[in-house]
Protein backbone atom coordinates (compact mmCIF):
# COMPACT_ATOMS: atom_id res chain seq x y z
CA UNK A 1 0.00 0.00 0.00
CA UNK A 2 1.60 3.44 -1.16
CA UNK A 3 -1.35 5.45 0.98
CA UNK A 4 -1.62 8.72 -0.71
CA UNK A 5 0.90 10.11 -3.00
CA UNK A 6 1.00 13.40 -3.97
CA UNK A 7 3.00 14.75 -8.21
CA UNK A 8 5.13 17.14 -8.43
CA UNK A 9 6.79 17.23 -5.33
CA UNK A 10 8.03 20.12 -5.92
CA UNK A 11 6.87 23.49 -8.43
CA UNK A 12 7.82 26.58 -9.45
CA UNK A 13 5.41 28.59 -11.33
CA UNK A 14 5.78 32.19 -12.99
CA UNK A 15 2.49 34.74 -12.11
CA UNK A 16 -0.41 33.44 -14.21
CA UNK A 17 0.80 30.57 -15.31
CA UNK A 18 -1.51 27.40 -14.53
CA UNK A 19 -0.97 24.00 -13.14
CA UNK A 20 -2.67 20.73 -11.82
CA UNK A 21 -1.59 18.76 -8.61
CA UNK A 22 -2.10 15.28 -8.33
CA UNK A 23 -3.46 13.18 -5.81
CA UNK A 24 -3.95 9.37 -5.33
CA UNK A 25 -4.68 6.89 -2.58
CA UNK A 26 -4.87 3.06 -2.75
CA UNK A 27 -7.09 2.68 0.15
CA UNK A 28 -10.50 2.78 -0.97
CA UNK A 29 -11.73 5.75 1.22
CA UNK A 30 -14.72 8.14 0.42
CA UNK A 31 -13.66 11.69 1.29
CA UNK A 32 -10.48 13.31 -0.19
CA UNK A 33 -9.04 16.50 0.97
CA UNK A 34 -6.81 19.66 -0.95
CA UNK A 35 -4.94 21.42 2.37
CA UNK A 36 -2.22 24.47 2.05
CA UNK A 37 0.46 25.43 4.93
CA UNK A 38 1.47 27.97 5.66
CA UNK A 39 3.78 29.44 8.34
CA UNK A 40 2.00 30.25 11.58
CA UNK A 41 -1.34 29.69 9.95
CA UNK A 42 -2.03 25.91 9.99
CA UNK A 43 -3.49 23.67 7.43
CA UNK A 44 -6.27 25.42 6.07
CA UNK A 45 -8.58 23.52 3.72
CA UNK A 46 -8.99 24.22 0.08
CA UNK A 47 -11.47 21.81 -0.95
CA UNK A 48 -12.70 18.44 0.15
CA UNK A 49 -14.71 15.58 -1.16
CA UNK A 50 -16.92 13.98 0.35
CA UNK A 51 -17.74 11.16 -2.13
CA UNK A 52 -16.68 10.51 -5.41
CA UNK A 53 -19.07 13.19 -7.76
CA UNK A 54 -19.06 15.24 -5.13
CA UNK A 55 -16.51 18.58 -4.13
CA UNK A 56 -17.37 21.57 -1.99
CA UNK A 57 -15.43 24.41 -0.85
CA UNK A 58 -13.18 25.03 2.10
CA UNK A 59 -11.89 27.77 4.01
CA UNK A 60 -9.84 28.91 1.36
CA UNK A 61 -11.63 28.15 -1.90
CA UNK A 62 -10.60 31.29 -4.07
CA UNK A 63 -7.78 30.56 -7.20
CA UNK A 64 -8.28 26.66 -7.35
CA UNK A 65 -10.43 24.43 -8.91
CA UNK A 66 -10.92 20.88 -7.89
CA UNK A 67 -12.43 17.51 -10.07
CA UNK A 68 -13.23 14.52 -8.21
CA UNK A 69 -11.76 11.88 -11.29
CA UNK A 70 -12.63 8.85 -9.54
CA UNK A 71 -12.75 7.05 -6.24
CA UNK A 72 -8.67 7.01 -5.93
CA UNK A 73 -7.65 10.63 -7.79
CA UNK A 74 -8.78 13.73 -6.57
CA UNK A 75 -6.72 17.12 -8.77
CA UNK A 76 -6.36 20.63 -7.73
CA UNK A 77 -5.94 22.95 -10.40
CA UNK A 78 -4.48 26.96 -10.41
CA UNK A 79 -5.84 28.62 -13.53
CA UNK A 80 -3.61 31.41 -13.24
CA UNK A 81 -0.89 31.37 -10.18
CA UNK A 82 -0.13 34.20 -7.79
CA UNK A 83 2.60 34.66 -5.53
CA UNK A 84 0.00 34.54 -2.37
CA UNK A 85 -0.51 31.14 -3.56
CA UNK A 86 3.29 29.92 -2.90
CA UNK A 87 2.94 27.07 -0.33
CA UNK A 88 2.70 23.34 0.57
CA UNK A 89 -0.04 21.65 -1.07
CA UNK A 90 -1.06 18.43 1.21
CA UNK A 91 -3.54 16.07 0.06
CA UNK A 92 -5.49 13.80 2.51
CA UNK A 93 -7.87 10.81 2.24
CA UNK A 94 -10.50 9.31 5.10
CA UNK A 95 -12.88 6.50 5.36
CA UNK A 96 -16.05 8.04 5.39
CA UNK A 97 -17.71 10.40 6.92
CA UNK A 98 -20.62 9.06 8.98
CA UNK A 99 -21.71 10.04 12.63
CA UNK A 100 -19.32 7.66 14.78
CA UNK A 101 -16.33 6.90 12.72
CA UNK A 102 -13.15 8.37 13.43
CA UNK A 103 -13.03 10.01 9.97
CA UNK A 104 -8.87 9.66 10.09
CA UNK A 105 -7.28 11.61 7.88
CA UNK A 106 -4.35 10.43 6.06
CA UNK A 107 -1.91 12.66 4.76
CA UNK A 108 0.15 12.82 1.59
CA UNK A 109 4.15 13.48 1.27
CA UNK A 110 3.26 17.26 0.44
CA UNK A 111 4.33 19.68 -2.97
CA UNK A 112 5.92 22.43 -2.23
CA UNK A 113 4.71 25.46 -4.85
CA UNK A 114 6.87 28.54 -5.23
CA UNK A 115 4.85 31.32 -7.51
CA UNK A 116 7.47 33.98 -9.19
CA UNK B 1 -10.65 34.40 17.59
CA UNK B 2 -9.78 31.00 15.79
CA UNK B 3 -12.09 28.08 16.78
CA UNK B 4 -8.68 26.05 17.95
CA UNK B 5 -5.98 27.80 19.29
CA UNK B 6 -2.57 26.16 19.86
CA UNK B 7 0.40 28.31 20.89
CA UNK B 8 2.98 28.01 18.13
CA UNK B 9 6.16 27.71 20.53
CA UNK B 10 9.19 26.59 19.61
CA UNK B 11 9.13 24.76 23.03
CA UNK B 12 12.50 23.08 24.19
CA UNK B 13 13.16 20.16 26.22
CA UNK B 14 15.76 18.04 27.45
CA UNK B 15 16.10 14.25 26.73
CA UNK B 16 14.08 12.67 29.11
CA UNK B 17 11.31 15.61 30.45
CA UNK B 18 7.59 15.53 29.87
CA UNK B 19 6.38 16.95 27.49
CA UNK B 20 2.89 18.84 27.47
CA UNK B 21 0.87 20.62 24.92
CA UNK B 22 -2.21 21.64 24.49
CA UNK B 23 -5.13 23.69 22.58
CA UNK B 24 -7.98 25.27 23.65
CA UNK B 25 -11.19 25.34 21.29
CA UNK B 26 -14.27 27.37 21.13
CA UNK B 27 -16.74 24.72 19.33
CA UNK B 28 -18.97 22.43 21.84
CA UNK B 29 -19.96 20.56 18.92
CA UNK B 30 -16.49 19.20 18.96
CA UNK B 31 -16.29 15.33 19.80
CA UNK B 32 -13.52 14.04 18.23
CA UNK B 33 -10.27 14.68 19.01
CA UNK B 34 -7.04 13.83 17.55
CA UNK B 35 -3.44 14.54 17.74
CA UNK B 36 -0.96 14.56 14.34
CA UNK B 37 3.04 14.80 14.04
CA UNK B 38 4.90 16.24 11.58
CA UNK B 39 8.13 16.05 10.67
CA UNK B 40 10.23 18.63 8.48
CA UNK B 41 9.31 18.48 5.40
CA UNK B 42 6.65 15.45 5.51
CA UNK B 43 2.77 15.00 5.88
CA UNK B 44 1.79 14.85 9.10
CA UNK B 45 0.86 11.33 10.75
CA UNK B 46 -1.46 10.82 13.45
CA UNK B 47 -0.34 9.81 16.93
CA UNK B 48 -3.83 9.48 18.68
CA UNK B 49 -7.27 9.78 18.85
CA UNK B 50 -9.97 9.92 21.22
CA UNK B 51 -13.49 10.20 20.89
CA UNK B 52 -15.24 12.90 23.76
CA UNK B 53 -13.45 13.08 27.51
CA UNK B 54 -11.36 11.19 29.46
CA UNK B 55 -7.76 9.89 28.51
CA UNK B 56 -6.25 7.73 26.19
CA UNK B 57 -2.52 6.25 26.72
CA UNK B 58 -0.18 4.69 23.85
CA UNK B 59 3.02 3.65 24.94
CA UNK B 60 4.60 7.51 25.92
CA UNK B 61 1.61 9.10 24.50
CA UNK B 62 -1.10 10.41 27.18
CA UNK B 63 -4.16 12.09 24.94
CA UNK B 64 -6.50 14.09 27.54
CA UNK B 65 -9.58 15.68 26.56
CA UNK B 66 -11.61 18.16 28.85
CA UNK B 67 -15.08 19.10 27.09
CA UNK B 68 -15.88 21.18 30.23
CA UNK B 69 -13.15 22.97 29.81
CA UNK B 70 -12.84 22.80 25.89
CA UNK B 71 -9.28 21.90 26.35
CA UNK B 72 -7.24 19.26 25.21
CA UNK B 73 -3.68 18.04 26.00
CA UNK B 74 -1.00 16.01 24.49
CA UNK B 75 1.76 14.26 27.27
CA UNK B 76 4.95 12.77 26.08
CA UNK B 77 6.87 10.92 28.83
CA UNK B 78 10.59 10.27 28.59
CA UNK B 79 10.68 12.37 25.24
CA UNK B 80 13.58 11.15 22.66
CA UNK B 81 15.20 13.48 20.34
CA UNK B 82 13.00 11.58 17.50
CA UNK B 83 10.19 13.16 19.13
CA UNK B 84 11.41 16.72 17.47
CA UNK B 85 8.53 17.36 14.95
CA UNK B 86 5.71 19.93 14.92
CA UNK B 87 2.60 18.75 17.16
CA UNK B 88 -1.07 19.64 15.64
CA UNK B 89 -4.22 19.02 17.34
CA UNK B 90 -7.09 18.36 15.46
CA UNK B 91 -10.80 18.02 16.27
CA UNK B 92 -14.40 17.38 14.44
CA UNK B 93 -18.00 17.54 15.21
CA UNK B 94 -20.09 14.33 15.14
CA UNK B 95 -21.66 14.24 11.98
CA UNK B 96 -18.73 16.16 9.87
CA UNK B 97 -15.98 14.67 7.41
CA UNK B 98 -13.98 17.77 7.50
CA UNK B 99 -11.47 18.43 10.77
CA UNK B 100 -10.23 21.71 12.53
CA UNK B 101 -7.00 21.98 12.77
CA UNK B 102 -4.67 24.18 15.32
CA UNK B 103 -1.40 25.78 13.69
CA UNK B 104 1.06 23.26 15.48
CA UNK B 105 3.42 23.33 18.04
CA UNK B 106 7.16 22.86 17.26
CA UNK B 107 8.92 20.72 19.77
CA UNK B 108 12.35 20.19 19.99
CA UNK B 109 13.76 17.70 22.49
CA UNK B 110 17.76 18.44 23.03
CA UNK B 111 20.44 15.75 24.08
Amino acid sequence: NAGVTQTPKFQVLKTGQSMTLQCAQDMNHNSMYWYRQDPGMGLRLIYYSASEGTTDKGEVPNGYNVSRLNKREFSLRLESAAPSQTSVYFCASSGGGLAGNTDTQYFGPGTRLTVL
Amino acid sequence: QKEVEQDPGPLSVPEGAIVSLNCTYSNSAFQYFMWYRQYSRKGPELLMYTYSSGNKEDGRFTAQVDKSSKYISLFIRDSQPSDSATYLCAMKGGTASKLTFGTGTRLQVTL
